[in-house]
């Protein structure tokens, strides 16, 4: 397996535009994550899927922040506008439907965001 | 609400040296605990994880974890240290037991330094 896979792996853009991150998770994971990392704050859970629906979006910052997962293989995380405080490492991970906290998740290696 | 505090945002060890990771733990339940370890440019990677099982957990490229309840501490350590472990670890805790799904809760991490 590939692993999750996550792209582009950096993305640079201005103020203001749209920003569109992209993950395809561990075929036959049913949990799916997607966290923010910075200096500041740490490791910050944004929102998670269950079989492709949110169950958590409490970590969402704002509204300019949105995710879908319109099937098993695929989800995005949208920043509309961007601003440069979003500034961060994006991790996606997904971790198996059958005691997800005893098999641990699997992470990407990250979309780097810089707003400029 | 399950946390943890891993103390010392950084820590340096000389080659060949102990390493010490501290990560102390809250939860009202029994808890299933976790350390994961992130090389630079890359996503966190499981490194070993306690889920009620032996106290003494063993993972990955050496290093294992004791899990100390009258102590609330789940420390890391590695008996000799090797230049390729430095990288940055974070612990990270969620209710164990057969209550469902529960997310994990990540330490704010901390850097291994390790010196010639």
């Amino acid at each position: 397996d590939a692993g999750v896979i996550q792209s582009p792996r950096h993305e640079v853009t201005e103020m203001g535009q749209e920003v569109t991150l992209r993950c395809k998770p561990i075929s036959g994971h049913d949990y799916l994550f997607w966290y923010r990392q910075t200096m500041m704050r740490g490791l910050e859970l944004l929102i998670y899927f269950n079989n492709n629906v949110p169950i958590d979006d409490s970590g969402m910052p704002e509204d300019r922040f949105s995710a879908k997962m319109p099937n098993a293989s695929f989800s995005t995380l949208k920043i509309q506008p961007s601003e440069p405080r979003d500034s961060a490492v994006y991790f996606c991970a997904s971790s198996e439907d059958r005691g997800p906290t005893n098999y641990g998740y699997t992470f990407g290696s990250g979309t780097r965001l810089t707003v400029v | 609400a399950q946390s943890v505090t891993q103390l010392g945002s950084h820590v340096s060890v000389s080659e060949g040296a102990l390493v010490l990771l501290r990560c102390n733990y809250s939860s009202s339940v029994p808890p299933y605990l976790f350390w994961y370890v992130q090389y630079p440019n890359q996503g966190l990677q499981l490194l070993l994880k306690y889920t009620s099982a032996a106290t003494l957990v063993k993972g990955i490229n050496g290093f294992e974890a004791e899990f100390k309840k009258s102590e609330t501490s789940f420390h890391l350590t590695k008996p000799s240290a090797h230049m390729s472990d430095a990288a940055e670890y974070f612990c990270a805790v969620s209710e164990g037991g057969d209550t469902g799904f529960q997310k994990l809760v990540f330490g704010t991490g901390t850097r291994l330094l390790v010196s010639p």
